[in-house]
């Protein structure tokens, strides 16, 4: 199956630091999402890309869509304690059916100490 | 809105036991997905469904059977579990993409998850 090659797998940062992370393909994706899944529960979307070359901010993250279409990173600025969790980029493939199937990344586990 | 539910919680198996996972979801949503997540390999669609009464594989079905009898409900039934399928199991839902008033963002609306253990 197709796979996503997400970095870095885990990452233990200063509260008040910047956190960045991405995510690289070797197919293109038509839509790169990017989740957050806290401890005892599912993954919750943070920002949603379409475009190549999209840049999209909700609140502190920041994320975009490669131009190659083949790649997206998520950066996190002035990181707080509840920014703990795991983060997952997801691609849509463009050739994909009619569901909404996601390849999922294995996941960020981002550490943030006081 | 309870969004989507998952039962049980938690669940032990031994080996060549069956067992059924359910997931509701309130949301009026068209797509049902089933996923597992193993550590170090994000999540792996098992089976999902595109509407009441219809199924398809994802990239790991085997070992797994489901059904979608109703719209709100999708089940995710082991016949005869093996340790290789202990993981966290996870149900989600979405609108389908394109739907007038609806959402097109991607997104999927995940359970809290469900923890089997197959001994």
């Amino acid at each position: 199956g197709q796979q996503l090659n997400q970095s870095p797998q885990s990452m233990f940062i200063q509260e008040g630091e910047d956190v960045s992370m991405n995510c690289t393909s070797s197919s293109i994706f038509n839509t790169w999402l990017w989740y957050k899944q806290e401890p005892g529960e599912g993954p919750v979307l943070l920002i949603a890309l379409y475009k190549a070359g999209e840049l999209t901010s909700n609140g502190r993250l920041t994320a975009q869509f490669g131009i190659t279409r083949k790649d997206s990173f998520l950066n996190i600025s002035a990181s707080i304690p509840s920014d703990v969790g795991i983060y997952f980029c997801a691609g849509q493939l463009k050739s994909s059916g009619s569901a909404r199937q996601l390849t999922f990344g294995s996941g960020t586990q981002l550490t943030v100490l006081p | 809105n309870a969004g989507v539910t998952q039962t049980p919680k938690f669940r032990v198996l031994k080996t060549g036991q069956s067992m059924t996972l359910l997931c509701a979801q309130d949301m009026n949503h068209e797509y049902m997905y089933w996923y597992r997540q193993d550590p170090g390999m994000g999540l792996r669609l098992i089976h999902y469904s595109v509407g009441e009464g219809t199924t398809a594989k994802g990239e790991v079905p085997d070992g797994y059977n489901v059904s979608r009898l109703k719209k709100q409900n999708f089940l995710l039934g082991l016949e005869s579990a093996a340790p290789s399928q202990t993981s966290v199991y996870f149900c989600a839902s979405s609108p389908p993409p394109g739907l007038a008033g609806a959402t097109n963002t991607g997104e999927l609306f995940f359970g809290e998850g469900s923890r089997l253990t197959v001994l």
